[in-house]
């Protein structure tokens, strides 16, 4: 199985800010993914990070809001810009290795936008 | 696109009882169906998961039972225990996705509550 850190593990920050999320593989892996989950709720895809191309976004989720980077097939970062309260939540990133289907999942970022 | 429902979407137990938990999809070309065990303040952990060619699996106290012609599956917890506590997500793969690590589609969530 894979090991998934992410950093910050949580954040409270001023609305029209940006902040950046980091998530480090201690593997590599095929494919990166970004999940949003809201308090008590379910897991949503924001996007599908590609190494060394653009991410490839769920309808709700456009690149300005939520630019992400993958320069390497063990590490992504997802920044949600421009924040608003609305954006407070859990993001979680997830990832699995090549031609095995499981995928793991980092501890969360807890972002409250004030 | 595919669509997982989940339910009871809260279920509580003495210990020692089973907990059944339900998940039903839309997408007959899914195949692959993980079950994840949430803890507060933690992200989801893989505990289970079942491929399309296969009708049921074990691993100790817990088992996946997957009925391809209705569509459902089910997470079976026998002898539960307090530490069985959490919130379970099950997903479903939809039809079309690459290799490796497709993208996952999850159902609500079950929050279990197991009492001592």
């Amino acid at each position: 199985s894979a090991v998934i850190s992410q950093k910050p593990s949580r954040d409270i920050c001023q609305r029209g800010t940006s902040l950046t999320i980091q998530c480090q593989v201690d593997s590599q892996v095929t494919m990166m993914f970004w999940y949003r989950q809201q308090p008590g709720q379910s897991l949503t895809l924001i996007a599908t990070a590609n190494q060394g191309s653009e991410a490839t976004y769920e309808s709700g989720f456009v690149i300005d809001k939520f630019p992400i980077s993958r320069p390497n097939l063990t590490f992504s970062t997802l920044t949600v810009s421009n924040m608003s309260p609305e954006d407070s939540s859990i993001y979680l990133c997830s990832g699995g290795q090549t031609l095995n289907t499981e995928a793991f999942f980092g501890q969360g970022t807890r972002l409250t936008v004030v | 696109g595919e669509n997982v429902e989940q339910h009871p979407s809260t279920l509580s137990v003495q210990e020692g009882d089973s907990a059944v938990i339900k998940c039903t999809y839309s997408d007959s070309a899914s195949n692959y169906f993980p079950w994840y065990k949430q803890e507060l303040g933690k992200g989801p952990q893989l505990i289970i998961d079942i491929r399309s060619n296969v009708g049921e699996k074990k691993d100790q106290r817990i088992a996946v039972t997957l009925n391809k012609t209705a569509k459902h599956f089910s997470l079976h917890i026998t002898e539960t225990q307090p530490e069985d506590s959490a919130v379970y997500f099950c997903a479903a793969r939809p039809q079309g996705t690459q290799g490796g690590s497709e993208k996952l589609v999850f159902g609500k969530g079950m929050k279990l509550t197991v009492n001592p």
